[in-house]
């Protein structure tokens, strides 16, 4: 089975700032894992994801995250914080290729920017 | 292209009626998932389908509910009696197994935000 812990149901951040988002995994097998986003009213998107190969993974928006094994992570970062980044964030990890290809999301993070 | 569809947006009901959900999935996907989303338990995956058979329904709450998917293009989510505890916002999602194997990302609709008083 497969899961995942963010840490901070609320994170805030002043524009221009580096907008940092923990996401922990747990998995038997070797994961994948994802970064959506849900602005208000909305249903949620892909920003980025990691199945194989290379370990630091580019989405769309500027954000970018990084797949570290030995930390059981894949937090979401991004240089400069923009107003229109306020939204809410859901790490979500699964194991397609080991017959198990729902998704499991994390409770979720909310991104507050301050002018 | 159009991306998964879900009717209605807005439901407001009474408690004890039967609510119907519906979802078009992507075109060509092969996967249809729904989930529940509310403040206190997050998302939820209630059931999820592979070519129209349904794989898991273990998140399905209770008998109350029932998911159907009578072809590759449409499926529906039922509650029937609702009860105020069932407001939530439900997504219908789908994916697609490609060629290379099934990435497990999700294209999700708008949802369907239920309110039964």
């Amino acid at each position: 089975a497969q899961s995942v812990t963010q840490l901070g149901s609320h994170v805030s951040v002043s524009e221009g700032a580096l907008v940092l988002l923990r996401c922990n995994y747990s998995s038997s097998v070797p994961p994948y894992l994802f970064w959506y986003v849900q602005y208000p009213n909305q249903g949620l998107q892909l920003l980025l994801k990691y199945t194989t190969g290379a370990t630091l993974v580019k989405g769309i928006n500027g954000f970018e995250a990084e797949f570290k094994k030995s930390e059981t992570s894949f937090h979401l970062t991004k240089p400069s914080a923009h107003m229109s980044d306020a939204a809410e964030y859901f790490c979500a990890v699964s194991a397609p290729n080991f017959g198990n290809e729902k998704l499991t999301f994390g409770t979720g993070t909310r991104l507050t920017i301050i002018p | 292209d159009a991306g998964v569809i879900q009717s209605p947006r807005h439901e407001v009901t009474e408690m004890g009626q039967e609510v119907t959900l519906r979802c078009k999935p992507i075109s060509g996907h092969d996967y249809l998932f729904w989930y529940r989303q509310t403040m206190m338990r997050g998302l939820e995956l209630l059931i999820y389908f592979n070519n129209n058979v349904p794989i898991d329904d273990s998140g399905m709450p209770e008998d109350r509910f029932s998911a159907k998917m009578p072809n590759a293009s449409f499926s529906t989510l039922k509650i029937q009696p609702s009860e105020p505890r069932d407001s939530a916002v439900y997504f219908c999602a789908s994916s697609l197994t490609s060629l290379a194997g099934n990435t497990g990302e999700l294209f999700f609709g708008e949802g369907s935000r239920l309110t039964v008083l």
